[in-house]
């Protein structure tokens, strides 16, 4: 079981406005680094799987980069819109399995 | 294309009742994991399975049973349940068909919102 943190808990935006939260985890028996996007009333779906250090992964206006010497990892959104409005959870995978970050819970006003 | 579907959606239950929460996907995807979602907790990891006979412990087994005759299915029971098993309970699989490489996505079922009073 790895320790992870996710800041900030719950961040509120406005329409366009560019964010980042940010994962840490231990940086040893780390295999990967899943980042995930948890919709309300929704099930989590997969954003990102990230396995090398400085790998950075991009989709539309969301992107992510990862320090594995160091234990952490960025997610930006650039331009922020409400169909953003999410929890994002991290899970890095250790020898076994994930283990999740609580998530990030950002909200984007229109 | 089903996917991955639970089974009930929602439960109510009393203290002390044994209660079944059913799991089937239809990929044929060898690794299917249990999560809890608890506040300030995230999801957290109950049991899994990397193939059919083949179960271990996650995070938080206590309390919890899971199975996995077919591949298709993985039922978790709560064999007595108590109040703090109140939950949301995600499953998930992922496909793996070789020994668990890390990075593979799962994907998630819609959830069982349970509630034991």
């Amino acid at each position: 079981i790895l320790n992870v943190e996710q800041s900030p808990q719950s961040l509120h935006v406005q329409e366009g406005d560019s964010t980042n939260f940010t994962c840490s985890f231990p940086s040893s028996n780390f295999y990967a680094l899943h980042w995930y996007r948890w919709e309300t009333a929704k099930s989590p779906e997969a954003l990102f799987v990230m396995t090398l250090n400085g790998d950075e992964k991009k989709k539309g206006r969301i992107s992510a980069t990862l320090n594995t010497k160091e234990g952490y990892s960025y997610l930006y959104i650039k331009g922020s819109q409400p169909e953003d409005s999410a929890t994002y959870l991290c899970a890095p995978r250790g020898r076994r399995a994930l283990t999740f970050g609580s998530g990030t819970r950002l909200q984007v006003q229109p | 294309d089903a996917g991955i579907t639970q089974s009930p959606r929602y439960k109510i239950t009393e203290t002390g009742r044994q209660v079944t929460l059913m799991c089937h996907q239809t990929w044929s995807h060898s690794y299917m994991f249990w999560y809890r979602q608890d506040l300030g907790h995230g999801l957290r990891l109950i049991y899994y399975s990397a193939a059919a006979d083949i179960t271990d412990k996650g995070e938080v087994p206590d309390g919890y049973v899971v199975s996995r005759s077919k591949t298709e299915n993985f039922p978790l029971t709560l064999e007595s349940a108590t109040r703090s098993q109140t939950s949301v309970y995600f499953c998930a699989s992922s496909e793996s068909r070789t020994s668990g490489r890390p990075q593979e996505t799962q994907y998630f079922g819609p959830g069982t919102r349970l509630l034991v009073l």
